[in-house]
């Protein structure tokens, strides 16, 4: 079955700077890529996705990169603010397995001032 | 519109013990997924029900199962519980009448103590 690998497991970046999550999977047929937002105590919160039929995506300071071929993608925040520290989870799904959707172990991330 | 409800928000019970919980899926949903996340770590896959059938399941033993309703709501139950059933249980839910890979939207969850 699938298998996500995240790294790093914790992140600490400046106030304004750019983070980066990077993940890896298994499953060559797995096409759909969630990211999750979890703050301490509340429920993951999808931030962005991406499908296989495309190599980037990007929503204001959150972008995504696909790589089919090396089966890894990245999470990408820039310029960023206090409220963007949390866990953060990549996860994979693929179409032979019923799309259930397999996350990573997670990555903290902290913002200092 | 609600969203994913889930029932209760906390729970403690006793190893051997049996439980039951809750969810309402997101109005215009029609499939449910159960996640067990235990304390720093990602949630992991229990399993899908759609059309009121298990869909797709993870790696977890009998003791864990659940049913859909005509509603599209969902309960997960739990027998035999033993310590390490302590966890988060999150309740997803999507709309799979629109195809394939649709996203799934979270619950609070159920916290779960086993003494």
């Amino acid at each position: 079955g699938e298998n996500v690998e995240q790294h790093p497991s914790t992140l600490s970046v400046q106030e304004g700077d750019s983070a980066v999550i990077k993940c890896t999977y298994s499953d060559s047929a797995s096409n759909y890529f969630p990211w999750y937002k979890q703050e301490l105590g509340k429920r993951p919160q999808l931030i962005i996705d991406i499908r296989s039929n495309v190599g980037e995506k990007k929503d204001q300071r959150i972008a995504v990169t696909l790589n089919k071929t090396a089966k890894h993608f990245s999470l990408h925040i820039t310029e960023t603010q206090p409220e963007d520290s949390a866990v953060y989870f990549c996860a994979a799904s693929s179409p032979i397995e019923d799309d259930k959707i397999i996350f990573g172990k997670g990555t903290r991330l902290h913002i200092l001032p | 519109d609600a969203g994913v409800t889930q029932s209760p928000t906390h729970l403690i019970k006793t190893r051997g013990q049996q439980v039951t919980l809750r969810c309402s899926p997101k109005s215009g949903h029609d499939t449910v997924s159960w996640y067990q996340q235990a304390l720093g770590q990602g949630p992991q896959f229990i399993f899908q029900y759609y059309e009121e059938e298990e869909r797709q399941r993870g790696n977890f033993p009998d003791r864990f199962s659940g049913h859909q309703f005509p509603n599209y709501s969902s309960e997960l139950n739990v027998n035999a519980l033993l310590l390490g059933d302590s966890a988060l249980y999150l309740c997803a839910s999507s709309f799979l009448g629109g195809g394939d890979n649709q996203p799934q939207h979270f619950g609070d969850g159920t916290r779960l103590s086993i003494l």
